[in-house]
């Protein structure tokens, strides 16, 4: 199975604050990874796929790169409600697997 | 937008099985692909298996093989997951979650990522 290991673990910043989330897997992916936030008791709700598309209704302030092994989610002028853990997820293999996890703290 | 809507948290004997509903808001279950998801928390979520409805297939995690089944209802328009032999280790949050794409009459066009989510069913496993 293909590990995938995020960093950090997490992270404190401010409203406005740029933030940049780090996701590498145990091989190269080609481009096959998705990210989700994840508020508490709420579901994962995904952010982007295939890397760096974003999804329908994700505000334009998310945007992921990346190639290879590694990639990276940023959030700019971070608001309020960005405040959750993000999660990415590789399906360049079977099976589908996530990283631990980053929560993004005031 | 489909919506998943799943059963209630439930609380087990290690050794016994527990069985997780996940409703769709849809009128032909065969257009989708739905999933279930494991999240111990402090861990990444981690994949369980999934069902195509349309094919009546199926397939597992390598991990989970033997010890978790779903199946599909189309009358219903649910899909259930039931995980037998159950140990403390299985306490979890439990997800189900659509595929990203769909089926249609006789091919299915999906993606391995997953939206939306049902809300989660927390499951104890406790003597």
């Amino acid at each position: 199975d293909i590990q995938v290991t995020q960093s950090p673990s997490s992270l404190s910043a401010s409203v406005g604050d740029r933030v940049t989330i780090s996701c590498r897997a145990s091989q190269a992916i080609s481009n096959s990874l998705v990210w989700y936030q994840q508020k508490p008791g709420k579901a994962p709700n995904l952010l982007l796929y295939g890397a760096s598309r974003l999804e329908s209704g994700v505000p334009s302030r998310f945007s992921g790169s990346g190639s290879g092994a590694h990639y990276t989610l940023t959030i700019n002028n971070l608001q309020p409600e960005d405040f959750a853990t993000y999660y990415c997820q590789q399906y360049y293999s079977d099976p589908v697997t996530f990283g631990g996890g980053t929560k993004v703290e005031i | 937008q489909v919506q998943l809507v799943q059963s209630g948290a439930a609380v087990k004997k290690p050794g016994s099985s527990v069985k997780v509903s996940c409703w769709v808001s849809t009128s032909n279950l065969k257009a989708t692909a739905i999933s279930w998801v494991r999240h111990i928390p402090g861990q990444g979520p981690e994949w369980m298996g999934g069902i195509i409805p349309l094919f009546n297939t199926t397939d597992y995690a390598q991990k989970f093989q033997g010890r978790v089944a779903i199946t599909a209802d189309e009358s219903t328009s649910t899909v259930y997951m039931e995980v037998t032999g159950l140990r403390s280790e299985d306490t979890a949050l439990y997800y189900c979650a659509r595929r990203a794409g769909g089926c249609m009459t006789t091919r299915c066009y999906l993606d391995k990522w997953f939206a939306p989510w049902g809300q989660g069913t927390l499951v104890t496993v406790s003597s």
